[in-house]
């Protein structure tokens, strides 16, 4: 099916683990993005790419990392969850135009 | 660092009311004015958007109203229903750089 999936929608993870969470797209979107939501904070945005093997900070980057391979996919990794780093994480991905923004449907990660 | 500032933050409306959502901005670089709607448990969904030489933008009983002298926009929901409640974010994209900012959100409750 065309569209945007994250992986996995719910988890909850220990305080020092290291997590991944997935995201792949199947239109070829150039751009990818990552975004926190929190309440009172809106949708910040962590990480994003603009094709395979280009990524930049956004807002709030500290803690994670991203990697991209491949045009389709783009995890996010926590390195070392932290409790402030509990949240709904959503990825997007866009043509380019910045019109075209699809969002996945997030990732609950809890970290105890 | 918000750079979108949106408010309400809540706001309930009794069916066929108008609810009204405001957006303020400083950055002269955005280029483009999305609303996004998100539903529990799912993504950010694009409702409607506008451009800064365009003053008023209608689709269905969505309006978007820009003043563009004030930077601010806001968003209307005429003869609103109680299908209409979800969160609602404003958002403003970078001209040149792919990204969106996003408002802090306004969870919309219509009662029946």
């Amino acid at each position: 099916d065309a569209g945007i999936t994250q992986s996995p929608r719910y988890k909850i993870t220990e305080t020092g683990r290291q997590v991944t969470l997935m995201c792949h797209q199947t239109w070829s979107h150039s751009y990818m993005f990552w975004y926190r939501q929190d309440l009172g904070h809106g949708l910040r945005l962590i990480y994003y790419s603009a094709a395979a093997d280009i990524t930049d900070k956004g807002e709030v980057p500290d803690g994670y990392v991203v990697s991209r391979s491949k045009t389709e996919n783009f995890p996010l990794t926590l390195e070392s969850a932290t409790r402030s780093q509990t949240s709904v994480y959503f990825c997007a991905s866009s043509d380019g135009t910045g019109h075209g923004y699809t969002f996945g449907s997030g990732t609950r990660l809890t970290v105890v | 660092q918000q750079q979108v500032k949106q408010s309400p933050q809540s706001l309930i409306v009794q069916k066929g009311g108008i609810p009204i959502i405001n957006c303020a901005y400083e950055n002269t670089a955005f280029d483009y004015f999305p609303w996004y709607q998100q539903f529990p448990g799912k993504g950010p969904a694009l409702l409607i958007a506008i451009r800064p030489d365009v003053s008023e933008k209608k689709e269905g009983r969505f309006t978007i109203s820009f003043n563009k002298s004030a930077k601010q926009f806001s968003l209307h929901i005429m003869d609103s229903q109680p299908g209409d409640s979800a969160t609602y974010f404003c958002a403003a994209h970078y001209q040149g750089a792919q990204k969106l900012v996003f408002g802090q959100g306004t969870r919309l409750t219509i009662n029946p």
